[in-house]
């Protein structure tokens, strides 16, 4: 298994529709993020769960709503998107405590099309 | 926001030349400098970090150098090949243990 799996690879969605985004890390590490990486973007921290617990939101529009059930998953579920929501949507982990920041790994991320 | 500026936002370089990156940043916890490696279709992955209580670090044909005075951090890549070509980030945590805070990215295209 690699460290960090995302499904879908790929996904096309009416606005209307409910989608969720699936992550799962083998690494043993305590903390996960969803970023967005948009064309004219770059890499946009959505949501940082450590020890899973919900950390930060960055002021994600509510459309967008995360779901950490254990360490090794992480969800993203979405409903009513626009056409601007259209990213990639990577997942990271890593290993948090000790007072330093350590590598995030990534996994390949979702690429999502919104019609 | 914690803000990583990092420049330039593409480069072109010859088969056999140095690439060179660079990255500025604001407020920072001052604990880990990394620069990731993304390829298309591919999630980022790291390449090379440093932590500041050394000013360099080389690790093959990468080398990653810090400047606390210039608040900067750069990638050198040595003998730059096709390969090479992909987008490179730098970034950094605004508080130790965080989650990575990214620059916009540079398109590295080698030509052979």
């Amino acid at each position: 298994e690699t460290g960090v799996t995302q499904t879908p690879r790929h996904l096309v969605m009416g606005m209307t529709n409910k989608k969720s985004l699936k992550c799962e890390q083998h690494l043993g590490h305590n903390a996960m993020y969803w970023y967005k990486q948009s064309a004219k973007k770059p890499l946009e921290l959505m949501f940082v769960y450590s020890l899973e617990e919900r950390v930060e939101n960055n002021s994600v529009p509510s459309r967008f709503s995360p779901e950490c059930p254990n360490s090794s998953h992480l969800f993203l579920h979405l409903h009513t998107l626009q056409p601007e929501d259209s990213a990639l949507y990577l997942c990271a982990s890593s290993q948090v405590g000790g007072g330093e920041t350590t590598e995030a790994f990534f996994g390949q991320g979702t690429r999502l099309t919104v019609v | 926001q914690q803000q990583v500026k990092q420049s330039p936002q593409s480069l072109i370089v010859q088969k056999g030349g140095i690439s060179i990156i660079n990255c500025a940043y604001e407020n920072t916890a001052f604990d880990y400098f990394p620069w990731y490696q993304q390829f298309p279709g591919k999630g980022p992955a790291l390449l090379i970090a440093i932590r500041p209580d050394v000013s360099e670090k080389k690790e093959g044909r990468f080398t990653i150098s810090f400047n606390k005075s210039a608040k900067q951090f750069s990638l050198h890549i040595m003998d730059s090949q096709p390969g090479d070509s992909a987008t490179y980030f730098c970034a950094d945590p605004p508080q130790a243990g965080t989650a990575l805070i990214f620059g916009k990215g540079t398109t590295l295209s080698v030509s052979s």
